[in-house]
């Protein structure tokens, strides 16, 4: 089975430090991987991408992701948090395509960023 | 200015009534999605539609309803069959299914 495992429900950080966002997934095959952002009582908004190119992503906002296979992970890092980065986050396994077919979305981790 | 937009931002329904929520994107899509989200959880898919004509029961589909007559419009009914209906509902499209998906502000329903 597919699925998307979100390690942390809520991540508190202080502004200008680093962030980490765990995501974990388990999929039979080499699926594509996104990291959407939602801020309150909005849409979400795509962040980043990975589809079987380089594993080490860049997306918005000085957000990035690397893709390990053998620890089927995809955690989100950004060096510096800025307190606009408060907001929830989603990490997205798309099996569209094959026999599962589907995009499963995470529960979302929560983040907070302390003055 | 290419997107999707959802209207209205907010809704009240009396309990027993049927309501239907609008979504319209200009991006060519071919895919198009609803989902529901409760406060603190995650996305629940409710229907989609890969191509106008057509459309798939996502995993919470009771209770609701969807049409797919043009390819930039995806309205969804919240039918009084719905149990819990108050929850606020995203819509989304993607230029094919599976793609990255472009969600639009999203329409909370409060139904008493």
């Amino acid at each position: 089975a597919q699925s998307v495992t979100q390690l942390d429900s809520h991540v508190s950080v202080s502004e200008g430090t680093p962030v980490l966002l765990r995501c974990n997934y388990s999929s039979s095959y080499s699926p594509s991987l996104f990291w959407y952002v939602q801020h309150p009582n909005k849409g979400l908004q795509l962040l980043l991408k990975y589809t079987s190119a380089a594993t080490l992503v860049k997306g918005i906002n000085g957000f990035e992701a690397e893709f390990k296979k053998s620890e089927t992970s995809f955690h989100l890092t950004k060096p510096s948090a800025h307190m606009s980065d408060a907001a929830e986050y989603f990490c997205v396994v798309n099996s569209v395509g094959t026999s599962y077919d589907k995009v499963i979305f995470g529960p979302g981790t929560s983040l907070s960023v302390i003055p | 200015d290419g997107g999707i937009t959802q209207s209205p931002k907010y809704l009240f329904r009396k309990e027993g009534q049927n309501v239907t929520l609008s979504c319209e994107q200009n991006l060519n899509h071919d895919a198009m999605y609803w989902y529901r989200q409760d406060p603190g959880q995650g996305l629940r898919l409710i229907y989609y539609s890969q191509i106008v004509n057509d459309f798939q029961k996502g995993d919470i589909a009771e209770g609701y309803s969807v049409s797919r007559e043009k390819k930039e419009s995806f309205p969804l009914t919240v039918t009084s069959a719905q149990k819990n209906p108050t929850a606020f509902y995203l819509c989304a499209s993607s230029t094919q299914h599976g793609a990255e998906q472009y969600f639009g502000p999203g329409t909370r329903l409060t139904v008493t």
